[in-house]
């Protein structure tokens, strides 16, 4: 089967700017999630989706995040305005009962 | 609130030795399912080995086992005949629900000598 794609893999922009990220999860998994992991540290749970109803957002900085899973497949999480603090690898990740699959992820640098 | 800690931020181990990653974690539930995650420089999460909490028998996969110690809250990960391809970030994780977060320790950075 396909795994779960992420793109970009590698993006750089200036503090304040806007950035947007993109999943497509494995077909037929219903549960999506995006982790920020920041270097050193383990992956942290920024929102889960149910198909495309938010499960879990209490880790998301709301002021600035944002994220959206349209008809329940492919998922973008966004950034406005972007912060220093905001450089991690951004993991997305589908899931079933078994465990889940993760991307490659998208490592974003401000600068 | 539930928390995985791994106590050991890098560890070395001869080719061909065996090693054990230590992690404990802290939950009030009783149903739950524990993972341990490899994750080369490449940074793909590569799921390693998974234990459901109401089995008492420890997963095994091939050359990876675990300690799985409910009591205790202990869920060590063994290595066997260690290969150069093992050298990642290995993390510990918790999950209480079958749909649920996963909660990720912070990780061990294992090194494989030649």
């Amino acid at each position: 089967e396909a795994g779960v794609a992420q793109s970009p893999r590698y993006k750089i922009i200036e503090k304040r700017q806007s950035v947007a990220f993109w999943c497509n999860p494995i077909s037929g998994h219903a549960t999506l999630y995006w982790y920020q992991q920041i270097l050193g540290q383990g992956p942290k749970l920024l929102i889960q989706f149910q198909n495309n109803g938010v499960v879990d957002d209490s880790q998301l900085p709301k002021d600035r995040f944002s994220a959206e899973r349209l008809k329940g497949v492919d998922s973008t999480l966004k950034i406005q305005p972007a912060k220093l603090e905001d450089s991690a690898v951004y993991l997305c990740a589908s899931g079933t009962s078994y465990g889940y699959t993760f991307g490659s992820g998208t490592r974003l640098t401000v600068v | 609130a539930q928390t995985v800690t791994q106590s050991q931020p890098e560890m070395s181990v001869q080719e061909a030795e065996t090693v054990t990653l230590s992690c404990t974690y802290d939950t009030s539930e009783s149903d739950y399912y524990l993972f341990w995650y490899k994750q080369p420089p490449s940074r793909q999460m590569i799921l390693v080995i998974r234990q459901e909490a109401y089995k008492q028998q420890n997963a095994t996969e091939n050359r990876f086992s675990v300690n799985f110690q409910k009591a205790a809250k202990s869920f060590s990960l063994k290595i066997s005949d260690s290969q150069l391809g093992d050298a990642a970030m290995y993390f510990c994780a918790y999950r209480m629900g079958r749909d649920d977060k996963i909660i990720f320790g912070k990780g061990t950075r294992l090194h494989i000598l030649p």
